[in-house]
């Protein structure tokens, strides 16, 4: 079963609309950590945000935010006013507690046009 | 200061060929890893070292051999190259288990490959 899960494969939007990219994971876990992480078309992989699973305490960052709820396992990502550097790949990742492996979902594609 | 940085930046080779691709961090991380991104982007782990000894290693094909000289460095070898290697490699390290809450990983610029 995929820990991971961004069922959005792809989506566009107009330049200042707000978009959000879901992320559901699963673990049994009481300790594990999500990440987000950026992928640009130019290719390189940029991390977003950490969050640990006993901070539910959402997070804003410019326009970008981050809603964490544990009662559904998921953990979104909203960018509010989008612009056209935001078109990228997204990727959104969980880590457990006692394992050092990573578990990314297949990312979702957002394009942003002017 | 490049944190995480891979050689080559791009590879085109003929099949059936061996090439070596290093990665190198400074962040001073215990942990390195080697993620392997096909066209469709998704992202899958083929190996993870701690400090020099292998603690992942996922279903990959034994002519993928990575190698850890030292905490610092994580080089993938792979022999008798196949069209179906063509991929972009990523390399990546965090702090590792014992880094707890604040354990990220970092990612590399990406080796593309191209097997011809």
């Amino acid at each position: 079963a995929q820990k991971v899960t961004q069922a959005q494969t792809e989506i566009s939007v107009v330049e200042k609309e707000d978009v959000t990219l879901d992320c559901v994971y699963e673990t049994r876990d009481t300790t594990y950590y999500l990440f987000w992480y950026k992928q640009p078309p130019s290719g390189e992989l940029v991390f977003l945000i950490r969050r640990n699973s006993f901070d539910e305490q959402n997070e804003i960052s410019g326009r970008y935010s981050w809603n964490f709820q544990k009662s559904t396992s998921s953990f979104n990502f909203t960018i509010t006013a989008s612009q056209v550097v935001d078109s990228a790949v997204y990727f959104c990742a969980l880590k457990e507690n006692n394992f050092n492996k990573f578990y990314f979902g297949s990312g979702t594609k957002l394009n942003v046009k002017p | 200061d490049t944190a995480v940085s891979q050689t080559p930046k791009y590879l085109v080779t003929q099949m059936g060929n061996d090439k070596s691709i290093k990665c190198e961090q400074n962040l001073g991380h215990d942990t390195m890893y080697w993620y392997k991104q096909d066209s469709k982007k998704f992202l899958k782990i083929m190996f993870s070292y701690n400090n020099k000894e292998l603690i992942i290693n996922e279903t990959v094909p034994n002519r993928f051999s990575p190698k850890s000289p030292d905490k610092a460095h994580l080089n993938l070898h792979i022999n008798s190259l196949e069209l179906g290697d063509s991929a972009v490699y990523f390399c990546a390290s965090s702090q590792g288990r014992l880094a707890g809450v604040t354990d990220t990983q970092y990612f590399g610029p990406g080796t593309r490959l191209t097997v011809l």
